[in-house]
């Protein structure tokens, strides 16, 4: 995804909360996503967020938008070894999404 | 639901031959795309139909690259000849158009191996 970036990797300790960044240059997009991609599978709606929402709770899940800075974030809390995957960032835009290149978290003992 | 069924699921072939890629759309969707990913690239949008019609076909690398899809239920991808530098997880995904959300469920993927 041209327009979607994050950084490639996180290494967090289990128990710890993890913060996933995603910032992206167009904001006409309704809907913000992210999709967790376990190994030897395939992609898998997380979360979402409508664009004019600052923040969404989910369980271990926090999403916060700042639309300004064009910024999104996840954050997972009480990260456990199964939440270990690399998880991508979308945005809506004509009916397909654009991702960006994944990151993918560790979680280490 | 079965969900996006894809098939084969791995699949290794030589240079030069032809690559069938096939995918199943969760029934009731009526918008269909066909993802590559790699390492080196991550994950490209190849093509993506709208009620069986191409959309935008903009992603496909050349014209080794065909897509096709003849009904609601169906969807092909081609590579004809494949080359090593094809090798990679192809992806099809498939969504209900026109819905708030956009959501797309994803298939387990094609591993293809050119050698």
């Amino acid at each position: 995804g041209e327009d979607v970036e994050q950084s490639l990797f996180l290494s967090v300790r289990e128990g710890d909360s993890s913060v996933i960044n995603c910032t992206y240059t167009d904001s006409s997009s309704t809907y913000l996503y992210w999709y967790k991609q376990e190994p030897g599978a395939g992609l898998q709606l997380l979360t979402y967020i409508f664009s004019n929402m600052d923040m969404k709770q989910d369980q271990r899940l926090t999403v916060l938008l700042n639309k300004k800075d064009k910024h999104l974030s996840l954050r997972i809390a009480d990260t456990q070894t199964g939440d270990s995957a690399i998880y991508f960032c979308a945005r809506g835009g004509y009916n397909k999404l654009i991702f960006g290149a994944g990151t993918r978290l560790a979680v280490h003992p | 639901d079965a969900g996006v069924i894809q098939s084969p699921r791995h699949e290794v072939t030589e240079m030069g031959q032809e690559v069938t890629l096939r995918c199943k759309p969760i029934s009731g969707h009526n918008s269909l795309f066909w993802y590559r990913q790699t390492m080196m690239r991550g994950l490209e949008l190849l093509i993506y139909f709208n009620n069986n019609v191409p959309i935008d076909d903009s992603g496909m690398p050349e014209d080794r690259f065909s897509a096709k899809m003849p009904n609601a239920s169906f969807s092909t991808l081609k590579i004809q000849p494949s080359e090593p530098r094809d090798s990679a997880v192809y992806f099809c995904a498939s969504s209900l158009a026109g819905t708030a959300e956009e959501e797309q469920y994803f298939g387990p993927g094609t591993r293809l191996t050119v050698t």
